[in-house]
């Protein structure tokens, strides 16, 4: 079964920090996409990102970039000068193109970004 | 567009009693899911629907019944409370199950003494 991790429980950084989050992934199908959303204080759940494995191009978008990377098996997102309203849970998920299971997420990580 | 629409927000019940949990959409989407966050295990599929009259069970289906009986609406009902249901229990939906961005309702928090 698919399986995602998340490493880092919880990051703390000073505003205007770099902060990269850390999200590996295990999938036996070679289709798959993997998403990152943000869980911010409300506890709404908001996406950001979707990208299939067959698109390897980081992507960028403002302050936020991802890094997908397939030899490692790895889908790392970085925030840029980061803000306090970056604090939120972040999750990293993995959907099978062929597995009824849907997605998987991982744990999570608590981004604390302090003034 | 509401979006996806959960209610109630917040809930207890004593062990052993039943409720249903509301979720709605108004998007037209095929696919709706159930799934429950617990602290440190992020989120986890319950149940999910690709289309009226269709379920199936996800990760962790124990304790739990749904239906859909139209392409709105995706309750989810506990038939005997247990505290280890206490949860926050989130619904969402997308236009097909695979590779699609899921839109997330609001959540409904439960506590089960």
């Amino acid at each position: 079964a698919q399986k995602v991790t998340q490493a880092q429980t919880e990051i703390s950084v000073v505003e205007k920090e770099d902060v990269t989050l850390d999200c590996v992934y295990e999938t036996r199908d070679t289709t798959y996409y993997l998403f990152w959303y943000k869980q911010p204080p409300s506890g709404e759940l908001v996406f950001l990102i979707r990208r299939n494995s067959f698109d390897e191009q980081n992507e960028i978008s403002g302050r936020y970039s991802w890094n997908f990377q397939k030899s490692t098996s790895s889908f790392n997102f970085t925030i840029t000068a980061s803000q306090v309203v970056d604090s939120a849970v972040y999750f990293c998920a993995l959907s099978e193109l062929y597995n009824n299971n849907d997605m998987r997420f991982g744990a999570g990580t608590r981004l604390t970004v302090k003034p | 567009n509401a979006g996806v629409t959960q209610t109630p927000k917040f809930q207890v019940l004593k062990t052993g009693q039943s409720m249903t949990l509301q979720c709605a959409q108004d998007m037209n989407h095929e696919y709706m899911s159930w799934y429950r966050q617990d602290p440190g295990m992020g989120l986890r599929l319950i149940h999910y629907s690709v289309g009226a009259g269709i379920t199936d069970q996800g990760e962790v289906p124990n304790g739990y019944n749904v239906s859909r009986s139209t392409t709105e609406d995706f309750p989810l009902r506990l038939l005997s409370a247990a505290p280890s249901q206490t949860s926050v229990y989130f619904c969402a939906s997308s236009q097909r199950m695979q590779g699609e961005d899921q839109y997330f309702g609001p959540g409904t928090r439960l506590l089960v003494l």
